[in-house]
């Protein structure tokens, strides 16, 4: 039982590039939720997805998209990288039952 | 508009005295809070929650308490241990249709020394 999945764990990109932020999770929950985390700034939820087949915006999704796969998987692009994406991203996932979000173990972009 | 603030970027106690962490919210339609514990290079980790229709939830050496007028929350951890070093984050769900979505505080750096 892995809980939550992310690759890859660092990624490099330069300004203009694209690139596809990977979240799996094997605990049968419903909704999934995209983070960046930056210093100072504790974590913002860019998207997110309440079930399977739905996404929605959250506070900064500005710059990028999702795509929700099917019930286990949420993708996260980024289709022309910017320096003001550099942070760390987290993919959590939820249960219906509960408030609590189980965090996967992130993802470094810097972009250059 | 930071509508959960965490106003200590760190915090330095001795080992087995009391850690007290703070948390202040802006939003009245918050109703469930929670508390998580992030190690470097890891993913935040569950800790604690409360619901707005208590005011004390206790769970081993951690404790949080809710003041609802205050609009104000802190995370108590009796004895604090080295391990305990980490960054903590308060979060906040307004509940109903807002799909579990969770708003952070900035995160507090709690150093435990021995």
């Amino acid at each position: 039982n892995a809980g939550v999945t992310q690759t890859p764990k660092f990624q490099v990109l330069k300004t203009g590039q694209s690139m596809t932020l990977q979240c799996a999770q094997d605990m049968n929950h419903n909704s999934m939720y995209w983070y960046r985390q930056d210093p100072g700034m504790g974590l913002r939820l860019i998207y997110y997805s309440a079930s399977e087949g739905t996404t929605d915006k959250g506070e900064v999704p500005n710059g990028y998209n999702v795509s929700r796969l099917n019930k286990r998987e949420f993708s996260l692009r980024l289709e022309s990288a910017a320096p003001s994406q550099t942070s760390v991203y987290f993919c959590a996932s939820r249960g219906t039952l509960n408030y609590e979000q189980y965090f996967g173990p992130g993802t470094r972009l810097t972009v250059t | 508009d930071q509508q959960v603030k965490q106003n200590s970027p760190s915090l330095s106690v001795q080992e087995g005295r009391i850690s007290i962490l703070n948390c202040d919210y802006t939003n009245s339609m918050f109703d469930y809070f929670l508390w998580y514990k992030k190690y470097p290079a890891e993913g935040p980790t569950f800790l604690i929650s409360i619901s707005s229709i208590k005011d004390k939830n206790e769970d081993g050496r951690f404790t949080v308490f809710l003041n609802k007028s205050a609009k104000h929350l802190s995370l108590h951890i009796v004895p604090s241990q080295p391990g305990d070093s980490a960054v903590y984050f308060c979060a906040a769900s307004a509940g109903g249709t807002s799909y579990g979505k969770l708003t952070f505080g900035q995160g507090t750096i709690l150093t435990v020394h021995p």
